[in-house]
């Protein structure tokens, strides 16, 4: 069973342009939802985190779009920089936090220059 | 930032065999994880440790497997005896608060094949 899907599995985009990457779930008791940045060779590392009470969370470069009805959510990039290419790991939690997050299968990001 | 230590990054052993795998958490984190991603799949919850004992565990988290935290030391997954479905990268990882994920943090896994 499923619970958190992730598309594309693997996405490429040119440098400077934004890379879009969707999410979706299924238990609506999911209340946060952290994406993870994984290098290779590296544990993932959280990179940016909404609750259900958003629609929207920004830092910097990456933006959280969140649809509760939908039971959606993409992680867009803008401005993408050879840097970012790594595997981006959509995770959910009905508990809030850290104490048991399910995570995607994962999409495989790289940023040709 | 702060570090989970994973050692070694990766374990060769015969099926059947028993495994130690060791995790050195952040010094100050009170909650410790372990999770196993088998190439090509998501990672999967398996275990959620606190104040020495087991909070919460998945399915996966079959009787083979054990973990401690002896003493403030390692935090350790033991498989008894190992199955080649074993085979697979297991992270650990520590938080301060369970309610927190942004004191989450991974170690860079240990790569476990089982022959």
């Amino acid at each position: 069973q499923q619970q958190v899907r992730q598309s594309p599995q693997s996405l490429t985009v040119w440098e400077g342009e934004t890379a879009i990457l969707n999410c979706s779930y299924e238990d609506s008791t999911f209340n946060y939802f952290p994406w993870y940045q994984q290098f290779p060779g590296e544990g993932p590392a959280l990179l940016i985190s909404i609750r259900s009470v958003s629609d929207k969370k920004e830092d910097g470069r990456f933006t959280i779009f969140f649809n509760k009805r939908e039971k959606k959510l993409s992680l867009h990039i803008t401005d993408s920089q050879p840097g970012d290419s790594a595997t981006y790991f959509c995770a959910a939690s009905a508990q809030g936090g850290s104490a048991k997050l399910i995570f995607g299968e994962g999409t495989k990001l790289t940023v040709s220059s | 930032g702060p570090k989970v230590l994973q050692i070694p990054s990766h374990q060769i052993i015969d099926m059947g065999q028993m495994v130690t795998l060791n995790c050195d958490p952040v010094s100050n984190h009170l909650y410790f994880y372990w999770y196993k991603q088998i190439l090509g799949q998501q990672m999967e919850f398996l275990v959620n440790f606190y104040n020495g004992k087991v909070m919460e565990k998945s399915k996966l988290f079959k009787d083979q497997f054990s973990v401690e935290r002896p003493d403030g030391s390692y935090f350790t997954l033991k498989i008894q005896p190992t199955a080649l479905e074993d085979s697979a990268v297991y992270f650990c990882a520590s938080s301060l608060e369970q309610a927190s994920a942004e004191t989450l943090y991974f170690g860079s896994g240990t790569r476990l094949t089982v022959l």
